[in-house]
């Protein structure tokens, strides 16, 4: 079944921690993608690959990290830099950098 | 980072009615992309626009690229209960990354 998988849905962690939020696909897209969602506002772009063992940075990739060490996964890592980690975090892919985008179901990342 | 201006922000209709939504922007974009996200989900795409006065259609949705390369509408027809949810949309220069709207927030009543 092809798709994009995002885990987990929820996530809770304490202020201070650094948390990582898994995106896996098997659509076989070269380009992936990292956006924040918060209420009432559009989709911000944190991090974005490529390639394999390549990415870019985002309009708002300050407390965040990222890898992509195979094609098929590009984790997002929340650290404790981050000021306002609680948000929607959505996990996108395209089959290039110039085709449509398809997304996961998101993870909702709450910290206290 | 750019975002696009999406109106009206918010919009309740009867359940048959048609709806119509639209995105413009300070720049020119190659492709426009149109989504909707139904509560916890991720968005799903609805209709890809590519060129300048395009017009596409997706069952009882249609949307249009702006003459301007500036703009882009969509319409839908007949609405019904499972119409609800937030419709975005996305333009993209070639190579660059997409901007995202903020999104109109659609209420069906029936």
């Amino acid at each position: 079944d092809g798709g994009i998988t995002q885990s987990p849905k929820y996530l809770f962690r304490k202020e201070g921690q650094n948390v990582t939020l898994s995106c896996e696909q098997n659509l076989n897209h070269d380009a992936m993608y990292w956006y924040r969602q918060d209420p009432g506002q559009g989709l911000r772009l944190i991090y974005y690959s490529q390639i394999v063992n390549d990415f870019q940075k985002g309009d708002i990739a300050e407390g965040y990290s990222v890898s992509r060490e195979k094609k098929e996964s590009f984790p997002l890592t929340v650290t404790s830099a981050q000021k306002n980690p609680t948000a929607f975090y959505l996990c996108a892919t395209a089959r290039d950098r110039g085709s449509p985008l398809h997304f996961g179901n998101g993870t909702r990342l709450t910290v206290t | 980072g750019q975002q696009l201006n999406q109106s009206p922000q918010s919009m309740f209709i009867q359940e048959g009615e048609d709806v119509s939504m639209n995105c413009t922007s300070s720049s020119i974009f190659n492709t426009w992309l149109w989504y909707k996200q139904d509560p916890g989900e991720g968005p799903v795409l609805l209709i890809a626009l590519y060129k300048a006065g395009e017009l596409t259609s997706n069952g009882r949705l249609t949307a249009q690229f702006g003459i301007t390369r500036k703009d882009s509408f969509l319409n839908i027809s007949a609405s019904i209960p499972s119409d609800v949810g937030i419709y975005f949309c996305a333009g993209q220069r070639t190579g660059n990354q997409f901007y995202f709207g903020t999104g109109t927030s659609l209420t069906v009543i029936p």
